[in-house]
């Protein structure tokens, strides 16, 4: 059975770099994409095929990827950048998102 | 723009049925398959099934196999998620979203589904 692990949580201070890792035997064959949800609201796609980044998203976040891990990175992390973060991928018609990671940025 | 809009949570006894629907706009709905997503309260998300673009193809979540249902209808750009013999565990925030593609990142609100006594 295919999973994907993150982190449970990740704690930077503001303008420091934030890594959070997603690890997962898919993610060598198939592209991931990162989720940022804040309390009581929907998430919004801040990176897919690994590396692009959507319209309308910040440059500090950026997606790298090496094997079976991808990494998103928050370069010069702001208060409100402080949220969850979710992996997201595909395999075998079953789809998968990571467990989720709490950024805290204080 | 592309819009999202659930209908249809609510509170509902164990063992008990419930209908969600999702209205969309801004995309051509009849081309696109789409998603349901959950999330239990203080939880994190989990994929509960996707639906092709005819509605030929549908995929569940094992938890779900078998009591849900996903359909559509793309003469009114909807779709919608039966849920049947409701569990107390699946209580949850329920997220349609055009999430299938590689580039998709859209959801609607989310609506709540309450399974209690």
């Amino acid at each position: 059975s295919y999973e994907l692990t993150q982190p449970s949580s990740v704690s930077v201070s503001p303008g420091q770099t934030a890594r959070i890792t997603c690890s997962g035997d898919m993610l060598a064959k198939r592209y991931a994409r990162w989720f940022q949800q804040k309390p009581g609201q929907a998430p919004v796609l801040v990176i897919y095929k690994d590396t692009e980044r959507p319209s309308g998203i910040p440059e500090r976040f950026s997606g790298s990827t090496s094997g079976t891990t991808v990494t998103l990175t928050i370069s010069g992390a702001l208060i409100e950048d402080d949220a969850d973060y979710y992996c997201y991928c595909a395999v075998d018609n079953t789809w998968f998102f990571g467990g989720g990671t709490r950024l805290t940025v204080l | 723009e592309v819009q999202l809009v659930e209908a249809g949570g609510g509170l509902v006894q164990p063992g008990g049925s419930l209908r969600l629907s999702c209205t969309t706009s801004g995309f051509t709905f009849s081309r696109a398959w789409m998603t349901w997503v959950r999330q239990a309260p203080g939880k994190g998300l989990e994929w509960v099934g996707n639906i092709k673009f005819d509605g030929n193809e549908k995929y569940y979540v094992d938890s779900v196999r078998g009591r849900f249902t996903i359909s559509r209808d793309n003469a009114k750009n909807s779709f919608y998620l039966q849920m049947n013999n409701l569990r107390v565990e699946d209580t949850a925030v329920y997220y349609c979203a055009k999430i299938f593609d590689d580039s998709d990142g859209y959801w609607g609100q989310g609506t709540l589904v309450t399974v209690s006594s």
